[in-house]
């Protein structure tokens, strides 16, 4: 069974320009989540999809970000324009279970450096 | 806001000793479960363990949970250099919805 993927693995760019990532969760898993992970801390949930429609994204900084989950499957993370403060690795996890809750199964993650 | 707290931040031990990390929560929950991360990836899931139960085992790792207490213990026996990674309590919340919340987590050092 394939295991969430994510892209791109790392990406460089300048403040005020604008990044997008791409998940494709474990076939079948209903709930995706995006989470940033800063340098030494745990990671922080952004926003929870359920299938298409959004669980949570109260932690979201919706003047910059920006995520979609079209047609239930796969989903993009956009930054615009980006901060310093922006620089962390972007993780991207799935759940057969969703609201039921249980195992979260990650990709490898999209670590941004901001300049 | 971090739910999940875990103690220590960082454990260093040699390899075969036992290694325990502890994660302390502030609300109730219906589930915890806890995560390694090898360094520059991403996490991976060890085990979960419901709020009405007390202990779990998953070959060398051992998990007790006190709900009166509102914590968590990971035990690691016989550790290796492999076990070398940040580990990581994720709680819920009960009621309303499941959202999986991470703490800062533990970097265990296991010397060879």
């Amino acid at each position: 069974e394939a295991g969430v993927a994510q892209s791109p693995r790392y990406k460089i760019i300048e403040k005020r320009q604008s990044v997008a990532f791409w998940c494709n969760p474990i076939s079948g898993h209903a709930t995706l989540y995006w989470y940033q992970q800063i340098l030494g801390q745990g990671p922080k949930l952004l926003i929870q999809f359920q299938n298409n429609g959004v669980v949570d994204d109260s932690q979201l900084p919706k003047d910059r970000f920006s995520a979609e989950r079209l047609k239930g499957v796969d989903s993009t993370l956009k930054i615009q324009p980006a901060k310093l403060e922006d620089s962390a690795v972007y993780l991207c996890a799935s759940s057969s279970l969703g609201q039921m809750g249980g195992e979260l199964f990650f990709g490898e993650g999209s670590r941004l450096t901001v300049l | 806001s971090q739910q999940g707290e875990e103690d220590p931040q960082a454990l260093s031990i040699q390899e075969g000793e036992n290694a325990t990390m502890n994660c302390s929560y502030k609300t109730s929950i219906n589930n915890l479960q806890w995560y390694r991360q090898n360094s520059g990836r991403g996490l991976v899931h060890l085990i979960l363990i419901r709020s009405n139960e007390r202990e779990k085992h998953s070959g060398r790792l051992r998990v007790t949970l006190d709900t009166s207490k509102k914590s968590s213990s990971l035990l690691i026996t016989a550790s290796r250099a492999a076990d070398t990674a940040s580990y990581f309590c994720a709680t819920d919340l009960s009621g309303g919805s499941y959202i999986p919340t991470f703490g800062r987590g533990t970097s265990l050092i296991v010397h060879p």
